[in-house]
């Protein structure tokens, strides 16, 4: 079945520990992002990508990276981790693109930092 | 940028009574606008969404309306199920051909027995 795979589902860690949470789909699609949903659930962007090897920030300023050297695969890694990156992460994909059609989220990846 | 405010943040009803959550937004080229239902746990879920051309759309309990003057829409609920206690999420996109959404903070759906 056609869906969007994260992992890990919950992670806590180390401050300083890098971390990469993987995110993977087999819905086909180009574009994929990644939002940080805060513990009020308020949604922001924080990455996108429109397919392999593009890669944009979103509105909401992260010290996270991205890659998307495939077209199903859109990890996202933090190089330190700090208390403050302390969210929910959701990856999500679409067809037509967030601003147009529907956008598919994954299960999310909850980073607890120490 | 697009700045989208949704209203109320909880809203406790009635089991079977009617649920209404507004928006409004601010970039006038805006033409999609969603609504994402987000059950405790789980992960947000597309249940409606309505383009700049048409002012109604239905889909069962649930519709949208759109005033694109008043630069506003809302989602009702009608006849409100237990399983309808979640968090509703709204958004609009930047217009212009841009790509994106912004999203509204979240209402937080009860549904009292």
């Amino acid at each position: 079945e056609a869906d969007i795979y994260q992992t890990p589902r919950y992670l806590v860690i180390g401050t300083g520990k890098k971390i990469t949470l993987e995110c993977s789909q087999t819905m086909g699609h180009d574009k994929m992002y990644w939002y940080q949903q805060d513990p009020g659930m308020e949604l922001h962007l924080i990455h996108y990508s429109y397919g392999v090897n593009s890669t944009e920030k979103g509105d909401l300023s992260s010290e996270s990276t991205v890659s998307r050297i495939r077209t199903e695969h859109f990890p996202l890694t933090l190089e330190s981790a700090r208390p403050s990156h302390t969210s929910q992460y959701l990856c999500a994909s679409s067809w037509q693109g967030a601003g147009t059609g529907e956008l598919f989220f994954g299960e999310g990846s909850r980073l607890t930092v120490l | 940028g697009e700045n989208v405010e949704q209203h109320p943040s909880t809203l406790s009803v009635q089991e079977g009574d009617s649920a209404v959550i507004k928006c409004t937004y601010s970039d006038s080229a805006s033409n999609y606008f969603p609504w994402y239902k987000q059950e405790l746990g789980k992960r947000p879920q597309l249940i409606i969404d309505i383009r700049s051309n048409v002012g109604e759309k239905k889909d069962q309990r649930i519709a949208v309306t759109l005033n694109k003057t008043a630069k506003h829409f809302s989602l009702h609920i009608t006849e409100t199920q237990p399983e309808d206690s979640a968090v509703y999420f709204c958004a609009a996109n930047p217009g212009g051909g841009a790509d994106g959404l912004t999203f509204g903070k979240g209402t937080h759906l009860i549904i009292q027995p």
